[in-house]
């Protein structure tokens, strides 16, 4: 069985501050692959990333930034300088890579910033 | 880019109705999904589709049934709506060309059942 935990439930920043989103993830798997997705007050998921694991390389994005690590299982999102727009909820989730290629989606972290 | 469009954005029924929550891709996707998002518990898979008229069940497919007779639409059935069934309800769809696709969301439906 897969398994997706954001133990973060909300987070409140300060405009311009750094944000980090937790993920930890754990599959048997050795193929898989991870996203995040961001759910702004409109309701509609958007993809930001997708991951597979053989790519441990960490990704910068503007002011977006993605930490991999498999020793611990772990798919970080960081927000440099955070703005009121990126207020939303935040989705972690993971892909196996057979059969019928099922998502997990993790609880979501409300992310709140405070101008 | 892929669009995917949900019937309604918001929908009130009544404890026991026939409910039809509809969804389209227009990017000639095979793989459709249905999810349901409760606070606290994410996103939840109800039923998923691979084909025309191909349906598997997700984690939580009671009191639901789908129906995909075109590969653009892909349509939730609640029977015999309930309070318990009173969510938002999401729609995706992905390409099955290769393992590396995106899922692609829909703006969702808010439900309430009284």
């Amino acid at each position: 069985a897969q398994k997706v935990t954001q133990a973060q439930t909300e987070i409140s920043v300060v405009e311009k501050e750094d944000v980090t989103l937790d993920c930890v993830y754990e599959t048997r798997d050795t193929t898989y692959y991870l996203f995040w997705y961001k759910q702004p007050p409109s309701g509609e998921l958007v993809f930001l990333i997708r991951r597979n694991s053989f790519d441990e390389q960490n990704e910068i994005s503007g002011r977006y930034s993605w930490n991999f690590q498999k020793s611990t299982s772990s798919f970080n999102f960081t927000i440099t300088a955070s703005q009121v727009v990126d207020s939303a909820v935040y989705f972690c989730a993971l892909r196996n890579s057979g059969g019928y290629q099922k998502v997990t989606f993790g609880t979501g972290t409300k992310l709140q910033v405070i101008p | 880019d892929v669009k995917v469009t949900q019937s309604s954005r918001y929908l009130v029924k009544r404890t026991g109705e026939k409910v039809f929550l509809e969804c389209v891709q227009d990017m000639d996707h095979e793989n459709m999904f249905w999810y349901r998002q409760d606070p606290g518990l994410g996103l939840r898979l109800i039923y998923f589709s691979y084909d025309v008229k191909m349906k598997e069940k997700g984690d939580i497919p009671e009191g639901y049934s789908v129906s995909r007779e075109k590969k653009e639409r892909f349509s939730l059935i609640l029977e015999s709506a309930s309070t318990n069934q009173t969510s938002m309800y999401l729609c995706a769809s992905r390409s099955a060309t290769g393992t590396r696709e995106t899922q692609y969301f829909g703006p969702g439906t808010r439900l309430l059942v009284l």
